[in-house]
């Protein structure tokens, strides 16, 4: 079992819906990471959170410590947005830099 | 503000080859990472360094693999000698670490495309 799971794998949506992914990790950790990754490779970071909730223009992020279990939701959803979702964590079982990265939420936003 | 630099962005070679990776951080980082991205295996980070000093290279596959960091704004991952398992995408990442043993936000390079026949 992967110590970070991501949810769905993939997911199609149409322009202007709502999204929601989901990751939930097995392991204590200091904070989590979420990256997208465009279709030309290259990785942008988002967000990096320990704690509650924080949001940067149509993209919220929030994670639930206790239960292990973050959510990226993006709200009008736009075919630009389509891209990897990546999951991340810095787990407090390793050294503090080190990021454990979940496999990924393929998305693809229709027009 | 220059994001992450990397180069080159793709490289062919063949098998037995050396094939040497750079990587610039984001001027004023201090922690630099070297990651592959393959579709089998995700991303996965292969060493790690902290005011230039390797903090950890746990995950390099083996002894092919080295990376230096001679000064602060320059890295280079080499491959000697490179076989096609090694094929997949390299990319560096940087971070300002507040020391302390805290999380910091990485900052990801465009990323290296190898191919190795």
């Amino acid at each position: 079992k992967n110590e970070v799971e991501q949810s769905p794998q993939n997911l199609t949506a149409q322009e202007g819906e709502f999204i929601t992914i989901n990751c939930s990790y097995s392991v204590g950790i200091s904070a989590l990471h979420w990256l997208q990754q465009h279709p030309g490779g290259g990785i942008v970071s988002l967000f990096m959170l320990s704690s509650g909730k924080k949001k940067h223009g149509r993209l919220i992020a929030t994670i639930n410590i206790q239960e292990k279990h973050s959510s990226l939701h993006i709200t009008a959803s736009h075919p630009r947005d389509s891209a990897v979702y990546i999951c991340a964590v810095f787990s407090r079982e390793t050294s503090g830099s080190r990021l454990t990265f979940g496999e990924g939420t393929q998305l693809t936003v229709n027009p | 503000d220059a994001g992450v630099i990397q180069s080159p962005r793709h490289e062919v070679t063949e098998m037995g080859q050396e094939v040497t990776l750079r990587c610039k951080p984001i001027s004023g980082h201090n922690s630099l990472f070297w990651y592959r991205q393959t579709m089998m295996r995700g991303l996965e980070l292969l060493i790690y360094f902290n005011n230039n000093v390797p903090i950890d290279d746990s995950g390099m596959p083996e002894d092919r693999f080295s990376a230096k960091m001679p000064n602060a704004s320059f890295s280079t991952l080499k491959i000697q000698p490179s076989e096609p398992r090694d094929s997949a995408v390299y990319f560096c990442a940087s971070s300002f670490n507040k020391g302390g043993g805290s999380y910091n936000e990485q900052f990801f390079g465009p990323g290296t495309r190898l191919t190795v026949l």
